[in-house]
């Protein structure tokens, strides 16, 4: 079945530095990709989307690629904030049937020291 | 905008206990979705609403798990009884509308979850 694996954290960061989370995905079909961030104490929000191959969604700093060839939606930031400080997901969302199906990764907290 | 209330933030119970949690989804969305988060996990579906009804069910543990959504409006999830495996954030999210494929997931608003231990 569909899936979703991401890079097991956690990830330690100093302020401005570089962030990549990687991401992969198996489908069968053509799904849409999510990064959903989580900062503590509060719900999952949607950070950013890509709905077709080479597209490239962007958010408050950061990216991600539909990568197609490569089944891969990496996250990258080119300078963290401690702001940044969270967990985040990728997700895959597939028509299954009915209903719309949204798969999530394992999560990968991501800690920014100042 | 209000988001999705949940309550209450935190239980802890022993197992073979009865817990019950509590939804509000946002005013006017149709579609209610309750999942569960396992510590180190992904949130997983267990049920979704459309309006009153169920739409999918199928990774919900019938024999244990119950829910409803009276009035198309707030929901319940109930787990009796709990076992330890059960302990986890139990998160509630909803969305105005069930379009095509392509738009699910950028219209999904989460609440803050329930955390569960069962002890």
């Amino acid at each position: 079945g569909d899936s979703v694996t991401q890079m097991e954290g956690p990830v330690t960061l100093s302020e401005e530095a570089f962030l990549t989370i990687n991401c992969t995905y198996t489908a069968t079909g053509y799904p849409s990709l999510f990064w959903y961030v989580q900062y503590p104490g509060e719900g999952l929000q949607l950070l950013l989307k890509a709905t077709k191959a080479d597209d490239k969604g962007s958010n408050k700093g950061f990216e991600a690629t539909y990568r197609k060839e490569t089944t891969s939606f990496h996250l990258e930031k080119g300078s963290v904030q401690v702001s940044d400080s969270a967990v985040y997901f990728c997700a895959l969302s597939y028509y299954g049937g009915a209903t719309n199906k949204l798969i999530f990764g394992t999560g990968t907290l991501l800690a920014v020291q100042p | 905008e209000a988001g999705v209330a949940q309550s209450p933030r935190y239980k802890i119970i022993e197992k073979r206990q009865s817990v019950a949690f509590w939804c509000n989804p946002i005013s006017g969305h149709a579609t209610l979705y309750w999942y569960q988060q396992i510590l180190g996990q992904g949130p997983k579906l267990l049920i979704q609403f459309q309006n009153n009804g169920v739409v999918d069910d199928s990774q919900l543990p019938k024999d244990r798990f119950s829910a409803e959504r009276l009035k198309g409006v707030d929901s319940t999830l109930k787990i009796q009884p709990a076992k330890l495996e059960d302990s986890a954030v139990y998160l509630c999210a909803s969305s105005a509308d069930q379009g095509g494929a392509r738009w699910f997931g950028e219209k999904l608003f989460f609440g803050s979850g329930t955390q569960l231990s069962v002890l």
